[in-house]
């Protein structure tokens, strides 16, 4: 199994601030095929289903604000929150779909300092 | 507008059974695979299972084989899951998510959650 651990369990920023949150994978999630890496983020806010936010590693989902963004290859990854807003309080999950089973990071809480 | 809602989570002994259900709306059901992805309390998701379009073939995470079944209705809009042999490791929020058609395993669509308690 692919193993997906994000550096960080929780994380305060001040509003307006950038948060950038780390996930890393256990291999090499990027198909050389079709040039992809098959890693996806998520939000969850308080008693909700996650949502999908971020796919491809840096393919904003339709609708998403644009101050979330993407990055990394392989088996490092990041998402970041340029400018923080109070709405984006909320647990951000990291998920690799190269493999079954898939798989997800623990997780990581993002809160306003 | 895509919606999801399961129904049929409650309270179970060890070894018992219990049926989720997940009806389907504001999509063509039957053109999507879908996914169980579970949370404990306080905890993070795991995937469970996955169906595909037709209902013809499943897939089971390893600690979940043999106890939980998967199934869907198509005529129905409904996805089910039949847990048996029910264990305390089981108890967590159970929700249902569609597959993206962009790639397998992205789920773009989760429902509410049903929450699943198993203890004696």
């Amino acid at each position: 199994d692919i193993v997906m651990t994000q550096s960080t369990d929780s994380l305060a920023v001040s509003l307006g601030e950038r948060a950038t949150i780390n996930c890393k994978s256990s291999q090499s999630v990027f198909y050389n095929s079709n040039n992809k890496n098959y890693l996806i983020w998520y939000q969850q806010k308080s008693g909700q289903p996650p949502k999908l936010l971020i796919y491809w590693a840096s393919t904003r989902e339709s609708g998403v604000p644009d101050r979330f963004s993407g990055g990394g290859s392989g088996t490092d990854f990041t998402l970041t929150i340029s400018s923080l807003q109070a709405e984006d309080v909320a647990v951000y999950y990291c998920q690799q779909h190269y493999s079954i089973p898939y798989t997800f990071g623990q997780g990581t809480k993002l809160e306003i300092k | 507008e895509v919606q999801l809602v399961v129904s049929g989570g409650g309270s179970a002994q060890p070894g018992g059974s219990l049926r989720l259900s997940c009806a389907a709306s504001g999509f063509t059901f039957s053109n999507y695979w879908m996914h169980w992805v579970r949370q404990p309390p306080g905890k993070g998701l795991v995937w469970v299972s996955r169906i595909n379009s037709d209902g013809s073939t499943t897939t089971y995470a390893d600690s979940v084989q043999g106890r939980l079944t998967m199934s869907r209705d198509n005529a129905k809009n409904t996805l089910y899951l039949q847990m048996n042999s029910l264990r305390v490791e089981d108890t967590a929020m159970y929700y249902c998510a569609r597959e993206s058609s962009v790639s397998q395993g992205l789920f773009d669509y989760w429902g509410q959650g049903s929450l699943v308690t198993v203890s004696s």
